[in-house]
């Protein structure tokens, strides 16, 4: 167990929906990263908050956007869903976000998104 | 842009020793991870190199050169538990903007009996 949580486990929702996946990093982590991974895609960095400021963007979506809360909980938001973002959505936290310095992400179990 | 290349596909044996090879093209070069995924799980963190050189943490070990662009996951005495996707990652950094753990697109191992 990473000790990071994700809910929910499974969506399932139509084309043109609005879903919300959320994030609870370990106990102790500042940053959290999201990631999106489709069988043809890999692992896709989307965007990583630390501290509750966002601090690096990837290939996030203008239709996605997130946010870091004052507990230091995420949140994820996809909005006109289409079918192609149907994908497992993770979550990841570490202790260090900002600077060079390198600590490992630790992944949550992730969301599985179905756009139907 | 950002590139990281590996193998798509490896096969090997139980007992045997695999080496897994990652290359990369990026700016802002940080540190290199090694992460292995089962299918549908939480990719887990298996090891991190940021000099040159050797990590040896138990059956796995990995090596980077930065001056090649250059890493490897070795992986000893090879369980059938071992069967899983391995993913090269690239630390970046670039000042004032935060870090990006990019990564490559997996190398998927069977081990056989």
């Amino acid at each position: 167990d990473s000790g990071v949580t994700q809910t929910p486990k499974h969506l399932i929702t139509a084309t043109g929906q609005r879903v919300t996946l959320r994030c609870s990093p370990r106990s102790g982590d500042l940053s959290v990263y999201w990631y999106q991974q489709s069988l043809d895609q890999g692992l896709q960095f989307l965007i990583q908050y630390y501290n509750g400021e966002e601090r690096a963007k990837g290939n996030i979506l203008e239709r996605f956007s997130a946010q870091q809360f004052p507990d230091l909980h995420s949140e994820l938001n996809l909005s006109s869903l289409e079918l192609g973002d149907s994908a497992l959505y993770f979550c990841a936290s570490s202790a260090q976000g900002a600077g060079p310095y390198n600590s490992p992400l630790h992944f949550g179990n992730g969301t599985r998104l179905t756009v139907t | 842009g950002q590139n990281i290349d590996q193998p798509t596909e490896m096969t090997a044996t139980e007992g045997a020793i695999v080496q897994i090879n990652c290359t990369y093209q990026t700016s802002g070069f940080n540190g290199l991870f090694w992460y292995q995924q089962h299918a549908g799980e939480a990719p887990t963190f298996l090891s991190y190199n940021v000099l040159d050189g050797l990590e040896e943490k138990g059956r796995f070990s990995s090596f980077l050169s930065r001056s090649k662009g250059y890493s490897y996951l070795l992986l000893k005495e090879l369980q059938m538990k071992d069967s899983a996707s391995y993913l090269c990652a690239v630390k970046l950094y670039v000042y004032n903007q935060g870090g990006k753990l990019i990564f490559g697109q997996g190398t998927e191992l069977s081990v056989k009996p």
